[in-house]
């Protein structure tokens, strides 16, 4: 159980083009999804939360009309890189907290397994 | 100051060998820590969970020191296969957000035959 999926797995754009990365939780249901990027020899840094029927919490420094988020149902959030450009070029990974352990001090999250995402 | 420092690393050690990994945090507000392990290109796994008692799982032992604000994570009789980088992750509840995790920059590990 606790399987959290990310779709694509890599891809590679244009500068100025926008990439949409899926997450999804296959068997909970999370109110409550995270979007961290890494960059090479670098550890995750959490870009936003995001609450399901709710705006997503951004982290400062991050740009929240270059990263939208939207998370309309309990199983799925998108992350759209808008406009990317060759610094965006990162490993983007989504994370899950299954709905019975919101609002409790326990936070075990699942982690999808990942999108590079490379911009030429 | 970074939220959670660890060693900086690499760690090359020999088949068998012992290592330890250190960790601190800043914030006091941190309320659950862990340690996940990143294997290269891929997400980070949860390890192990670290209680103020300190706790074991086979070859693997965590503490947390919370006076100190510092956690580690020993390695006993090390495999080829413990080959990756440790991450120190600490989770912070946030007023009206719920928790959030914060990781560590990492320490990577080498096992050599």
């Amino acid at each position: 159980g606790a399987v959290v999926s990310q779709h694509p797995s890599w891809v590679i754009c244009k500068s100025g083009t926008s990439v949409k990365i899926e997450c999804r939780s296959l068997d909970f249901q999370a109110t409550t999804m995270f979007w961290y990027r890494q960059f090479p020899k670098q550890s995750l840094m959490l870009m936003a939360t995001s609450n399901e029927g709710s705006k997503a919490t951004y982290e400062q420094g991050v740009e929240k009309d270059k990263f939208l988020i939207n998370h309309a149902s309990l199983t799925l959030s998108t992350l759209t890189v808008t406009s990317a450009h060759p610094e965006d070029s990162s490993f983007y990974i989504c994370s899950a907290r299954d709905y019975r352990t919101s609002g409790t001090s326990y936070n075990e999250q699942f982690f999808g397994p990942g999108t590079r995402l490379t911009v030429l | 100051r970074k939220e959670v420092e660890q060693d900086p690393g690499p760690f090359n050690v020999p088949e068998g060998a012992t290592v330890a990994f250190n960790c601190t945090y800043s914030n006091s507000a941190s309320q659950s820590f862990f340690w996940y392990r990143q294997d290269c290109r891929k997400e980070p796994k949860l390890l192990m969970s670290v209680y103020s008692s300190g706790n074991e799982d086979g070859r693997f032992t965590a503490q947390l020191n919370r006076a100190s604000q510092y956690i580690s994570l020993l390695i006993r009789d090390s495999k080829l296969s413990d080959s990756a980088t440790y991450l120190c992750v600490v989770n912070v509840m946030i007023y009206n957000q719920g928790g959030k995790l914060i990781f560590g920059q990492g320490t990577e590990l080498s096992v050599k035959p």
